[in-house]
């Protein structure tokens, strides 16, 4: 069974910093993993998706990487602004890729 | 514009009454679930469908039911929904296929605040 886990669960950078959190999942039979933002209250955007074939998927200032042999994914954000202050998870297929197994998030703050 | 709505957004309720949470597509996706989450849990999936009329039970299935009998709905039934399911809830529905040619994209729904007392 997929188990994914996000280090660390909050992180709080002043404005301008250049950041990584990271992912991490047990089954490494995966075809893609996905980082989604949550804002309070709010639903969760798919950010940046990253097929097994590929190593690095790139968004703006975002930035996510894969590296299924060491079961890691890291979301990179640069020049880290006070919008950026959200949740962030990260999301693995199951074996059978029915099914998506998302991390706990990682609380991001952005102080101005 | 792809959207997932979902009705209601809050709901109060008592142990016992039956309710439906209802959750609608535009994108014409096959694939379509309920999440919960909650404190300290995450998202955990509740159930799926891969298609209409065809439904399967996600990590934690037990207290809810649900029905595919149209390709854009597919709402979430709780027969007599008690305090543990006081949570988040959140509809999603997924472009992807077992054929392997999808984006694989997955848009939720702004979620339900549902409260049983």
């Amino acid at each position: 069974k997929q188990e994914v886990t996000q280090i660390p669960a909050a992180l709080s950078v002043p404005e301008g910093e250049n950041l990584v959190l990271n992912c991490s999942f047990t089954d490494s039979a995966i075809y893609n993993l996905q980082w989604f933002r949550q804002d309070p209250g709010k639903g969760l955007t798919s950010l940046l998706l990253i097929q097994s074939s590929q190593r690095e998927q790139t968004s703006g200032r975002l930035n996510a990487s894969l590296d299924k042999s060491s079961g890691r994914s890291t979301l990179y954000i640069a020049a880290s602004q006070p919008g950026d202050s959200a949740t962030y998870l990260c999301a693995a297929p199951s074996g059978s890729a029915r099914q998506l197994t998302f991390g706990s998030g990682t609380q991001l703050t952005v102080l101005p | 514009e792809a959207q997932v709505t979902q009705n209601p957004r809050y709901l109060i309720t008592v142990t016992g009454k039956k309710l439906t949470v209802t959750c609608s597509q535009n994108m014409n996706h096959e694939y379509m679930s309920w999440y919960r989450q909650d404190p300290g849990l995450g998202l955990r999936q509740i159930y799926y469908s891969m298609n209409v009329e065809v439904t399967d039970k996600g990590d934690v299935p037990e207290g809810y039911k649900v029905s595919r009998k149209e390709k854009r709905n597919f709402p979430l039934i709780l027969e007599s929904p008690s305090p543990n399911q006081t949570s988040l809830y959140f509809c999603a529905s997924r472009d992807w296929d077992s054929g392997g040619v999808s984006t694989d994209t997955q848009y939720f729904g702004p979620g339900t605040r549902l409260t049983v007392l």
